[in-house]
């Protein structure tokens, strides 16, 4: 069953770092590329980067750069997601997702995600 | 950077209407890479549509999208209860970098 199983939530103070991970399982790991896209409350949604599994080359919204890295372990079919320097407005919560590689048909298996919280 | 716009921000209908959503995008986009998405509170973001037209497993057919060059549109034909949640368009605009709408809340 293809699926994608994230970490629990965390509780984080002001300019500490989170990361969150992402396991996939039921297809083929290098096959896709893997998002991270998150929600804070109220807000919509916003697309924070990609990694290729493949190799593991990035790219990151500029609103990030410099603050996230997105790794990946191909031996366990895992990507993480590391966000530094927090801040109240980083509450949110975070989904990994996965796109082909070969065509966009669109993020088609989400996480169930991950509620981040940054509080004194 | 390509900037999507959704509209109206808030819909308001009835089960058993018709829903009309609107995603304009600040350039040309490839309508092969736009998308549409369903969220609901405490749920995972769940694909619709893709390539602008194409419904993904599973999708209902009441749902459809179309458009192209800088004009998106998703309808859903008769609006079931399960059907009110927030839609966000999405596209991918190249080099690796993809961006949202702002979102449209279907609301009774």
């Amino acid at each position: 069953q293809v699926q994608l199983v994230q970490s629990g939530a965390e509780v984080n103070k002001p300019g500490a770092s989170v990361r969150v991970s992402c396991q996939a399982y039921g297809y083929t790991f290098t096959d896709y590329y893997m998002h991270w896209v998150r929600q804070a409350p109220g807000q919509g949604l916003e697309w924070m980067g990609v990694i290729n599994p493949t190799g593991g080359s990035t790219n990151y919204a500029h609103k990030f750069q410099g603050r996230v890295t997105m790794t990946r372990d191909t031996s366990t079919s895992t990507v993480y997601m590391e966000l530094s320097t927090l801040r109240s407005e980083d509450t949110a919560v975070y989904y990994c997702a996965r796109s082909s590689k070969t065509y966009y048909f669109g993020m088609d298996v989400w996480g169930q995600g991950t509620t981040v919280t940054v509080s004194s | 950077e390509i900037v999507l716009t959704q509209s109206p921000g808030t819909l308001s209908l009835s089960p058993g209407e018709r829903a009309t959503l609107s995603c304009r995008a600040s350039q040309s986009v490839n309508s092969k890479l736009l998308a549409w998405y369903q969220k609901k509170p405490g749920q995972a973001p769940r694909l619709l549509i893709y390539g602008a037209s194409g419904r993904a497993t599973g999708i209902p057919d009441r749902f459809s999208g179309s458009g192209s060059g800088t004009d998106f549109t998703l309808i859903i034909s008769r609006l079931e209860p399960e059907d009110f949640a927030v839609y966000y368009c999405q596209q991918y605009g190249g080099s690796l970098s993809w961006t949202f709408g702002q979102g449209t809340r279907v609301e009774i």
